[in-house]
This record gives structure tokens, sequence and C-alpha cells, in this order.
């Protein structure tokens, strides 16, 4: 069966500490890996698409990259801003999400 | 460009009523997806559509749930009779293309009593 983790569940940084979040998935015929930021009370919102091991995505202070097996979401010197949950999805056929990292960074 | 919107974006009813949510996809968009998250879950996915036929509705919890999307624009999604099981957060997408990114709405919170 299909199976996307993320970890760690919450992470609590202080502002330009840079740190990576996790997404582990086991899926047939992968599609591709989406990462989505979600703020309280709002609807996910998109942030990158990977589509084969090896690729790499960047905007501003985030970078998403793939392998075989996980995804990672690199957030370097965060700012409070970056506060919120993040989201990996990976579509085979629908689209299936991890649980979500709870982000906060503190000033 | 407007986004995903949907409405309401909340609503509260008793069990055994019918509740009936509206989403208006991104203009162009051919592919409309619902998904609901549950308290304490992740989101997971209902159903998809392509214009207006149903491509993959293996998510949808049972034969309570109808979804319709009249003209291949926006979709409704009606819960009947509702159960206290359905509370949640029902939250619409849509995209270009099915492999493509999905731009999500900003959701319906519903609670049933």
């Amino acid at each position: 069966e299909d199976q996307v983790t993320q970890s760690p569940e919450a992470l609590r940084l202080q502002e330009g500490e840079s740190s990576s979040l996790n997404c582990s998935y086991t899926v047939s015929g992968l599609r591709g890996l989406f990462w989505y930021r979600q703020d309280p009370g709002k609807g996910p919102e998109f942030l990158f698409t990977l589509y084969s091991a090896g690729e790499e995505k960047e905007k501003e202070r985030l970078k998403a990259t793939l392998t075989k097996k996980e995804s990672f979401l690199h957030i370097t010197a965060p700012k409070p801003e970056d506060s919120a949950t993040y989201l990996c999805a990976v579509q085979a056929g629908d689209m299936r999400f991890g649980a979500g990292t709870r982000l906060t960074v503190k000033p | 460009e407007a986004g995903v919107t949907q409405f309401p974006s909340h609503s509260v009813i008793e069990k055994g009523q019918t509740v009936t949510l509206r989403c208006d996809p991104i203009s162009g968009h051919d592919n409309l997806y619902w998904y609901r998250r549950v308290m304490g879950k992740e989101i997971k996915f209902l159903l998809h559509f392509v214009k207006e036929s149903k491509q993959d509705e293996s998510g949808m919890p049972n034969n309570r749930f109808l979804a319709e999307r009249t003209g291949g624009t926006y979709s409704t999604l009606k819960v009947q009779p509702a159960e206290l099981e359905d509370s949640g957060v029902y939250f619409c997408a849509s995209s270009q293309a099915r492999a493509a990114e999905q731009y999500f709405g900003p959701g319906t919170r519903l609670t049933v009593t």
C-alpha cells in the first residue's frame, strides 16, 4: 500500500537556524512528489513539484530534493514568517498526503 | 487570476440533515479534486473530475456522498444524510493536468452535531 511519512511531527527553530524536513514514501509508479505549505485556517499552498530522483527545486529560503525513497525540504536561515505546517504529497494514482511537519520559528 | 473558491467557509448541521458544499476551480482547469481532513488525520483524497466526468471516486466514503460537476465548471459535494463522522474540513483543488500541481481552496469546515 502507498505510504507517505513525514518527520519530525513538529520542529521548533530559532530564527536563522537552518534545518531539514523529511518525507519518506513507498509508492508504485511515482508521477510526482509535491510540497505544500499550510497556514492555520487556510488551504495548502503549492511550493514545489519534483518528478525524478536527483531533482532539486529552490524558492527563497526553501530547497526541495528527491531520492527514490524520500524527499527533503531544506530551510536555510528561517524567519518567523516561515512558521507553518509543511505537507508532502505523492501522486501515483490519486494524491496521497503525509500528516505534515508543524514548523515554528522563534525570533 | 482568481484562485479556487469554496462556499460556505463553515457549516454546522445536525445529524441526519443535508449539506451541499460548492467549489469553483481556477478558470481553465479541467481537473477538479475533492479532499477531506478529519481531525488529527492527514488530508485524504475523495474524488477527481476531468471536466464533467468522474475520473476516480475511489476515496468517497459511502453512498451518502454525491459529487457533481455540471458543465465542467463548478462542483458540488452533497452529504445526505450527514453523520457525526462526516465532520472535518473539505478541500477542493484544481489543476491544468493530471500530474501537475494542484491549487487548493480555503476549505469548508463541516461540523455535524
